[in-house]
């Protein structure tokens, strides 16, 4: 059984660039989670999808945004990068339903130069 | 969700136990209290979590004072792979995980 997938691993942008990541739940999981890791700091909470649309947002700007798929699989989408989005990006997979835990990814380490 | 307080690191010898406090005094009745560790640049790892019963699974055991101001996760036999930041979450849904500074748990040989 995969956990949480994430693509790429790595990445380099340059300023002004737009960015696509992607997030594949774990089997079973009908919720993704995005979180934003600053180097040093703990992950905060950008946004969550169930049933295709967006749940719950954190305070990020318009900037970011998201899908989901009928799979349940997720994109998170960063225009206009700026040099502090430059952050490791997490995706947790978890029952919309149920208060059980939720799953992360090894993340996304985005570079902005 | 209710704020955590947890002490920002802690040292533990191999092989004792770690018991890692957070106090969480606002905790409202519908609110779990959740444990995740970070190790170096990985994406966090579940732990275990509690409504207000006490819980154990493989990795830990998490107990959870009577008025549920307080919990303490348990480590029954640290090694030197759960050198990490544990992180206590108070929250109502594990959809939205409110992340504070944790604590640095460093197990020493």
């Amino acid at each position: 059984d995969a956990g949480v997938t994430q693509s790429p691993t790595h990445l380099i942008k340059t300023r002004g660039q737009q960015v696509t990541l992607r997030c594949s739940p774990k089997s079973g999981h009908d919720t993704v989670s995005w979180y934003q890791q600053a180097l040093g700091q703990g992950p905060q909470f950008i946004f969550q999808y169930y049933e295709e649309e967006e749940r719950q947002r954190g305070n990020f700007p318009d900037r970011f945004s998201g899908h989901q798929f009928p799979n349940y699989s997720s994109e998170l989408n960063v225009n206009a990068l700026l040099l502090g989005d430059s952050a490791l990006y997490l995706c947790a997979s978890s029952l919309f339903q149920r208060n059980t835990e939720a799953f992360f990814g090894q993340g996304t380490r985005l570079t902005v130069v | 969700d209710a704020k955590t307080t947890q002490p920002p690191s802690m040292d533990c010898a191999e092989g004792r136990a770690a018991n890692l406090p957070c106090n969480h005094s606002t905790i409202s009745g519908n609110e779990y209290v959740y444990w995740y560790r970070q190790i170096h640049s990985q994406g966090p790892q579940y732990i275990i979590h509690g409504l207000k019963n006490n819980e154990t699974n493989e990795m830990a055991s998490l107990i959870i004072t009577e008025d549920r101001k307080s919990s303490t996760l348990i480590l029954p036999h640290a090694t030197l792979r759960d050198t990490a930041v544990y992180y206590c979450i108070v929250t109502g849904s594990a959809r939205q995980l409110t992340f504070g500074s944790g604590t640095q748990l460093t197990v020493l040989p």
